[in-house]
């Protein structure tokens, strides 16, 4: 398995505080990935990050701030959580090669999120 | 706007029958297809990577098809067994991201 752990694995936070999620990463891929997973919605890109310091929006990135100041974390900020935000966050993670699998992408356990 | 279309989104089958799980999607300009296994409460599993250029991937008793032009994969399991009961999910990757289809929960009766 890729080894990639995200924290916390649970949380239960009330409407407008501050969230932070974490996914660390130990096989030195460049590219990384936040992705939520609702019923109905399926999986949807927040943010994705090429490198450190270099990030660029998904498809539902309003409402979330990303930063990645080392290869191996990436960090997830809902700056002021609703409840819209009450969901399951992945991260994922992937490498590009001239040979092989191209942008195979390897998932982390979740991160289940609530917002009362 | 890539749309990725999974059918059935449900199936049942006793063990040993043979799984088809079909995923379309619209735009073909993609750079690869994935399939992935979810176990409820858990998080993505890769089961195989279909490059554009391949026309088929084999792991085990899993074995993919791409037809690019047709906007279309088929994932085929041999021999289902119940530990293969899982949400089966597709995804294609282009535009710098991967879209994803919505599922087909398999269920394989004992």
């Amino acid at each position: 398995d890729a080894g990639i752990t995200q924290s916390p694995r649970h949380k239960v936070t009330e409407t407008g505080t501050p969230v932070t999620l974490r996914c660390h990463q130990t096989e030195n891929h460049r590219y990384m990935y936040w992705y939520r997973q609702d019923p109905g919605h399926g999986l949807r890109l927040i943010h994705y990050s090429y490198g450190v310091k270099d990030t660029d929006k998904g498809e539902v990135s309003d409402g979330y701030s990303v930063s990645r100041s080392k290869t191996e974390d990436f960090l997830l900020t809902l700056e002021s959580a609703t409840s819209s935000q009450t969901s399951v966050y992945f991260c994922a993670i992937s490498e590009s090669r001239s040979a092989g699998p191209y942008n195979e992408q390897f998932f982390g356990p979740g991160t289940r999120l609530t917002v009362l | 706007k890539q749309e990725v279309t999974q059918i059935p989104a449900a199936l049942s089958v006793p063990e040993g029958e043979n799984l088809v799980l079909n995923c379309s999607f619209t735009d073909s300009a993609i750079y690869n297809l994935q399939w992935f296994r979810q176990d409820p409460g858990k998080g993505l599993t890769s089961l195989l990577l279909i490059q554009s250029s391949q026309r088929e991937q084999t792991s085990g008793r899993l074995n993919a098809s791409l037809d690019k032009s047709s906007g279309r994969s088929t994932l085929y399991i041999a021999a289902s067994q119940p530990g293969d009961s899982a949400t089966y999910l597709c995804a294609v990757f282009n535009d710098y991201k991967l879209s994803f289809g919505a599922g087909t929960t398999v269920t394989v009766r004992a």
